[in-house]
């Protein structure tokens, strides 16, 4: 069955602490894979994604992700966090074995201290 | 450019009652898309329209859900009648293609009693 999981249902970090957000998935075929992220009162909005090429991608707000093809992972990483990262973020994945609909997982809360 | 709406934003109504949700996409959007997320869990796909027909209507939850899109533009989503299992955040997003992202709109937040 195709799934996604998100290792932190809850992460708290100090500001300047670096991020690592764990994402696995199965999902069989070719897969596009993407981070979101809904910022308290806001829409969900796209993060980063990979379709294909360099397995490392770069995002918007000092994000990156690396697709492990290996490993069916897409960690998502920020060196240095700030209060305003605070958010939820969610990793997804479609493909054309789905019919191109997106199947997320169940989103990690992160919060910033200042 | 405008992004996806949704209306309303919030909704609470008894059990047994009807509610329509509204979800107005990205013009020049063919894809539309309802996901709903129950509280604390993962974001489900509910369906896929491309322009006015159900490309992929697997993750309605039973036939208390009816979902259209007249003419290709906007969508509605009804649920009749409303059971307090429903109650979530409705999501809508649209797509110009298969391939590329889809942009999400607010979501609707129903609350069943």
């Amino acid at each position: 069955a195709q799934s996604v999981s998100q290792h932190n249902h809850h992460v708290i970090l100090s500001e300047a602490a670096s991020l690592e957000l764990g994402c696995n998935y199965s999902y069989g075929g070719t897969v596009n894979l993407f981070w979101y992220v809904q910022y308290p009162g806001q829409h969900l909005q796209l993060l980063l994604k990979y379709f294909s090429g360099d397995p490392l991608v770069k995002g918007i707000k000092g994000f990156e992700a690396e697709f492990i093809k290996s490993k069916f992972s897409f960690n998502l990483r920020k060196p240095s966090v700030q209060w305003s990262d605070t958010a939820e973020y969610f990793c997804a994945v479609n493909g054309n074995t789905g019919g191109f609909k997106t199947i997320f997982g169940a989103g990690t809360r992160l919060f910033v201290k200042a | 450019e405008a992004g996806v709406t949704q209306f309303p934003s919030h909704s609470v109504i008894e059990k047994g009652q009807t509610v329509t949700l509204r979800c107005d996409p990205i013009s020049g959007h063919d894809n539309l898309y309802w996901y709903r997320r129950v509280m604390g869990k993962e974001i489900k796909f509910l369906l896929h329209f491309v322009k006015e027909s159900k490309q992929d209507e697997s993750g309605m939850p039973n036939n208390r859900f009816l979902a259209e899109r007249t003419g290709g533009t906007y969508s509605t989503l009804k649920v009749q009648p409303a059971e307090l299992e429903d109650s979530g955040v409705y999501f809508c997003a649209s797509s110009q293609d298969l391939v590329t992202e889809a942009f999400f709109g607010q979501g609707t937040r129903l609350t069943v009693v």
